[in-house]
């Protein structure tokens, strides 16, 4: 099984600052990565897969990057509506895995 | 509109069974995969169960291999997911979620509201 770990586990942000969230594989995973979004009471939201194509409606401040087994997602100026719980996901083996999630809090 | 709707989540006694079903719409459903994605309360995202478009080829995760079973009815637009020899870890909110290509193991676009699975004597 490979084991995502992300990092930080808690984010720290002002709004309109820059976050940047890590997310590496125990193994390769290609460019199969992807990022989503929860908020509390709501399920999660795609937000970046191909570890770089932000998803359908997805505003231009979060972008991904990487390969292999190191990635970023960086979402360039926080909105208030970004604060919320991020998971990467890797969908290059069985079985699919998730990171244990980087909470966006405001600082 | 996409729209995910699962049903069939309750409180089960320890080795009970339990079936979810998830609704699909506002897609061509046989032309996705489909998984099932858990989340015990507090805790992080687990996959637990894939299915591919024309229902031939199924995946588990180790935690419920052997217990649960996944299936699909192309005709209806639903999702199954049979759960036998329940164990109270596996109380979660159970999302059902759709994978943006025909393969199994694709991103997940779209997730329903979730059904919480309560496992308890």
């Amino acid at each position: 099984e490979i084991v995502m770990t992300q990092s930080p586990a808690t984010l720290s942000v002002s709004p309109g600052e820059r976050a940047t969230l890590s997310c590496r594989a125990s193994q390769s995973v290609s460019s199969n990565l992807a990022w989503y979004q929860q908020k509390p009471g709501q399920a999660p939201r795609l937000l970046i897969y191909g570890t770089s194509t932000r998803a359908t409606g997805i505003p231009a401040r979060f972008s991904g990057s990487g390969s292999g087994t190191e990635f970023t997602l960086t979402i360039s100026s926080l909105q208030s509506e970004d604060f919320a719980v991020y998971y990467c996901q890797q969908y290059n083996n069985w079985p699919l895995t998730f990171g244990q999630g980087t909470k966006v809090e405001i600082k | 509109e996409v729209q995910l709707l699962e049903s069939g989540g309750g409180f089960i006694q320890p080795g009970g069974s339990l079936r979810l079903s998830c609704v699909a719409s506002g897609f061509t459903f046989r032309a996705h995969g489909m998984s099932w994605v858990r989340q015990a309360p507090g805790k992080g995202l687990e996959w637990v169960s894939g299915i591919s478009g024309s229902g031939t080829n199924t995946y588990y995760a180790d935690s419920v291999k052997g217990r649960f079973t996944i299936s699909r009815d192309n005709s209806k637009n639903t999702l199954y997911v049979q759960m036998n020899s329940l164990r109270a870890e596996d109380t979660a909110v159970y999302y059902c979620a759709k994978a943006n290509s025909p393969a199994v193991a694709g991103p997940f676009d779209y997730w329903g509201q979730g059904t919480l699975v309560t496992v308890s004597s």
